[in-house]
């Protein structure tokens, strides 16, 4: 049974780098499979916010590319990611899936950022 | 970035009911478009990939169609635990984009 779980702190400052990790438990990630994060501000919703191969390979969004960076770790099962410059918006539940229609979610962690 | 639409934003049904949910692509995407199911304070829950194929485990009391740029989600026999919202979401083109969703609710 393939689950998802995602970690991180709940509140990250304004400016700061918001850091997440899905650890993925029944299947490596290492296998034929896309690992995403998904993102969901407040009462709206749900943004792509990029993908990773285990190979390395990245897709980002473009409106998130230049503060987004994803990577993965084999050996722990895991994928995570960054994203810099953090403001208000950045605040929302964040959510790591698999593949390229999400057909296995993380039950979410929200981050809020504020100072 | 390919834009989808979802009509309509809510409605209202009772148990028991049949209710078509629509979503439309801003131009097509071939049968790259998969249907999730969100309860508040939950995770998505992938209910079909393909535009009509449903995911292992969900009942065949949901389904869908179409193809291109236009795609139904139909689900019949309305029972209390379907009432939610409803997202379409594309991956044929980068970047993967969601519609803004239909809320079902009951009557």
């Amino acid at each position: 049974q393939v689950q998802l779980q995602e970690s991180g702190p709940g509140l990250v400052k304004p400016s700061g780098t918001l850091s997440l990790t899905c650890v993925v438990y029944g299947v490596p990630i290492s296998s034929s499979h896309w690992w995403n994060w998904v993102r969901q501000p407040p009462g709206k919703g749900l943004e792509w916010i990029g993908e990773i191969y285990h190979s390395g390979s990245t897709n980002y969004n473009p409106s998130l590319k230049s503060r987004v960076t994803m990577s993965a770790d084999k050996s722990k099962n895991q994928f995570s990611l960054n994203l810099t410059s953090v403001t208000a918006a950045d605040t929302a539940v964040y959510y790591c899936a698999r593949d390229r229609f999400f057909d296995q979610w993380g039950q979410g962690t929200l981050v809020t950022v504020s100072s | 970035d390919i834009q989808m639409t979802q009509f309509p934003s809510s409605l209202s049904a009772s148990v028991g009911d049949t209710v078509i949910l629509t979503c439309r692509a801003s131009q097509g995407i071939s049968n790259y478009l998969a249907w999730f199911q969100q309860k508040p304070g939950k995770a998505p829950k992938s209910l079909i990939f393909a535009a009509s194929i449903l995911q292992s485990g969900v009942p065949s009391k949901f389904s869908g169609s179409g193809s291109g740029t236009d795609f139904t989600l139909t689900i019949s026999s309305l029972q209390p635990e379907d009432f939610a919202t409803y997202y379409c979401q594309q991956y044929d083109n980068y970047p993967w984009t969601f519609g803004h969703g239909t809320k079902v609710e009951i009557k």
